[in-house]
């Protein structure tokens, strides 16, 4: 089994959609939780991270972490063109290494 | 402004050389990382320092090497024992906390080396 799974898609919503995104993780140790938006050639970068069971919202954006079922999702409301990226779940289980998953690629059609 | 710089953007290695990428940062973080991504894949970690004159190796290290004498720098050498360097490279840095919760670690703009 992955240490991390997320669908590659690609994931096609259309423009002013609701894009979920869904990551699961082996570790049940893994208490910090983080979701990077990576744009193609470019390098990632942080969009939200959540540490607690439950959800997380900045701006467009949630993070839900549900750590009984080992399983975090992002959701982007109100999806835009430029919102068209690969997302990367990454979790931490102790220490400060990162375990990234593949990443899911999201379109949002106009 | 703050952040972290790599360079150089593009790099190109000949058979058996050694080459080296910068990382540079002004964030005052103590951590620092090395990551490598080929394409269609995630970040797989070189090796991580937390405090000065100190580095792990991560899960594929073989073939790289590191030094980190300056809080603010930690270059990665590429040997010329890395068969396969083609990839983009990529440095970050992150405030360590003394709890279980981890802080999030910031990325550089990337180096991309290939082979000539």
């Amino acid at each position: 089994q992955k240490e991390v799974e997320q669908n590659s898609g690609p994931l096609s919503v259309p423009e002013g959609a609701i894009a979920s995104l869904n990551c699961t993780y082996s570790d049940r140790g893994s208490q910090s939780f983080f979701w990077y938006r990576q744009y193609s050639g470019k390098s990632p970068e942080l969009i939200m991270f959540i540490y607690s069971n439950g959800d997380k919202e900045d701006g467009r954006f949630t993070a839900q972490l549900n750590k009984a079922s080992q399983y975090v999702s992002l959701l982007i409301r109100d999806s835009q063109p430029s919102d068209s990226a690969t997302y990367l779940c990454a979790f931490t289980g102790g220490g400060n290494k990162l375990t990234f998953g593949t990443g899911t690629q999201l379109k949002v059609e106009l | 402004d703050g952040g972290i710089t790599q360079s150089p953007k593009y790099l190109f290695r000949k058979e058996g050389q050694n080459v080296t990428l910068s990382c540079e940062q002004n964030l005052n973080h103590d951590a620092m990382y090395w990551y490598r991504q080929d394409p269609g894949q995630g970040l797989r970690l070189i090796y991580y320092s937390q405090i000065v004159n100190d580095f792990q190796k991560g899960d594929i290290a073989e073939g790289y090497s590191v030094s980190r004498e300056k809080k603010e720098s930690f270059p990665l050498t590429v040997t010329s024992a890395q068969k396969n360097p083609t990839a983009f490279y990529l440095c970050a840095s992150s405030i360590t906390t003394g709890t279980g919760f981890n802080q999030p670690q910031h990325f550089g703009d990337g180096t991309r080396l290939s082979i000539l």
